[in-house]
């Protein structure tokens, strides 16, 4: 099983609609968690930060649900824009002890007109 | 936020020979920076982790003769593909954090390698 799984897709949305993600993990020691967005063939930036209460920015929601082990990102009121792939990254700790941050395979999110 | 800077942004090489790739810190100096490898349509794969002044910490499967690591400053780490084959053509990318104690990771714009 991979320590971060992903969804592929693609998810293919119209303009305005709301879509959500998840992304499941298999160390239950995982303490930090994101959403990267990637564009194509670009590097990845930080989209957010995932905390445990949960937390917005602007159209998106992200959510941790330990219990479960996943990760979601919800978006509402999709825009062209937003098609990119989106990478959950989760903060894993190695039975070395050391940690390292393990990204997701992406989901890939197409917005149409 | 931190600015990572990488080069070549784009390189062809011929099979048999090396292709170095630079990651520059720009506004911060980075004791540790992260080299990627990511192939068409897969997951970013951590190949090392670079440490100024040390040996890099490479994961389990990277051969370290082939990929060598030099962090000689707090600003610059640099990637060499030795003897590179076209199973090497890959899109590498290296980050680092920007601030002791943060996760978030900034990236350089990647450089894209194929080897005929």
């Amino acid at each position: 099983r991979k320590e971060v799984e992903q969804d592929p897709g693609p998810f293919n949305v119209p303009e305005g609609a709301t879509v959500a993600f998840n992304c499941t993990y298999s160390n239950s020691a995982s303490q930090s968690f994101f959403w990267y967005r990637q564009d194509c063939r670009k590097e990845p930036k930080l989209l957010m930060s995932v905390y445990s209460s949960g937390n917005e920015d602007g159209r998106f929601t992200a959510q941790l649900n330990r219990a479960s082990q996943y990760i979601s990102l919800l978006i509402r009121d999709s825009k062209l824009s937003d098609s990119a792939t989106y990478l959950c990254v989760v903060n894993i700790r190695a039975d070395t002890g050391r940690r390292a941050l393990t990204f997701g395979s992406g989901t890939r999110l197409q917005v149409q007109p | 936020g931190a600015v990572v800077s990488q080069h070549p942004s784009w390189v062809i090489c011929k099979s048999g020979t090396s292709v170095k790739i630079e990651c520059r810190s720009l506004d911060f100096q980075a004791t540790t920076m992260f080299w990627y490898r990511q192939f068409p349509k897969q997951s970013l794969m951590l190949m090392a982790t670079s440490n100024e002044g040390s040996k890099a910490t490479y994961e389990q499967g990277v051969e370290k003769d082939k990929f060598l690591i030099n962090h000689a400053s707090l600003t610059l780490s640099t990637l060499t593909v030795t003897s590179a084959h076209p199973e090497d053509s890959s899109f590498y990318i290296c980050s680092a954090r920007g601030r002791q104690g943060s996760m978030e990771l900034f990236f350089g714009e990647g450089s894209r390698l194929t080897v005929l």
